[in-house]
């Protein structure tokens, strides 16, 4: 079936980048997401691309999508503590059904 | 953008009581909702699948009798967990979608415990 697969943990220091690395099988995923998640929250969708663009910024986010390699990254520029959560990458058909998401990555911003 | 919302946001309940969580989407109209089940420090993994008006699909591994879902209206859909027993405790988002719009907006979430 489909995987998507993440680190699981992320330590950057305030101001510096973070980047989150996401792989995934599916070769039919048409949309692909990132959520952050804050502790004993639901989920907040970030943005999403489709699978037909390689990249998408907005604002201090930057999302690189390379299909043929099955690799998706979240660049955070300028990371601050308000930044430290844990972040989803997921997938999902065209019909926006058959959502997989990944184990999450927990990113925590140092001082 | 759009709001979906969860009642309750906590909920602690004795074991075999059963607890309902209602999900609202409040500014769209939501034909097809989702239920998700969130373990502690995991990833969410998806329960069933619900439009508005039909019965729930339920993915394997979940109990039907369980775990009773119900979405009669476009903006209301509710998840029963019937009987409920500690491993039910966990944390449960549901989502929504409009229709012929892929993107899913999230509920805040529900945190069940189970004693």
């Amino acid at each position: 079936g489909e995987d998507v697969e993440q680190s699981l943990f992320l330590s950057v220091r305030e101001g510096d980048s973070s980047v989150i690395n996401c792989t995934y099988t599916d070769s039919s995923s048409t949309y692909l997401y990132w959520y952050k998640q804050e502790p004993g929250a639901g989920l907040q969708l970030l943005t999403y691309i489709f699978s037909n663009m390689d990249m998408k910024q907005d604002q201090r986010l930057t999302v690189l999508l390379n299909k043929k390699d099955k690799h998706l990254s979240l660049r955070i520029a300028d990371t601050q503590t308000g930044d430290s959560a844990i972040y989803f990458c997921a997938e999902s058909d065209n019909y926006g059904q058959n959502f997989v998401f990944g184990p999450g990555t927990r990113l925590s911003v140092l001082p | 953008g759009a709001v979906v919302s969860q009642h309750p946001s906590r909920v602690i309940c004795k074991s075999g009581t059963s607890v309902k969580i209602e999900c609202r989407s409040l500014d769209f109209q939501a034909t097809t909702m989702f239920w998700y089940r969130q373990f502690p420090k995991q990833s969410l993994m998806l329960m069933a699948t619900s439009n508005e008006g039909s019965k729930a699909t339920y993915e394997q591994g979940v109990e039907k009798d369980k775990f009773l879902i119900n979405h009669a209206s476009l903006t209301l859909s509710t998840l029963t967990v019937t009987s409920a027993h500690p491993e039910d405790s966990s944390f449960y988002i549901c989502s929504a979608r409009e229709q012929s719009i892929s993107e899913q907006f999230f509920g805040p979430g529900t945190r069940l415990t189970v004693l």
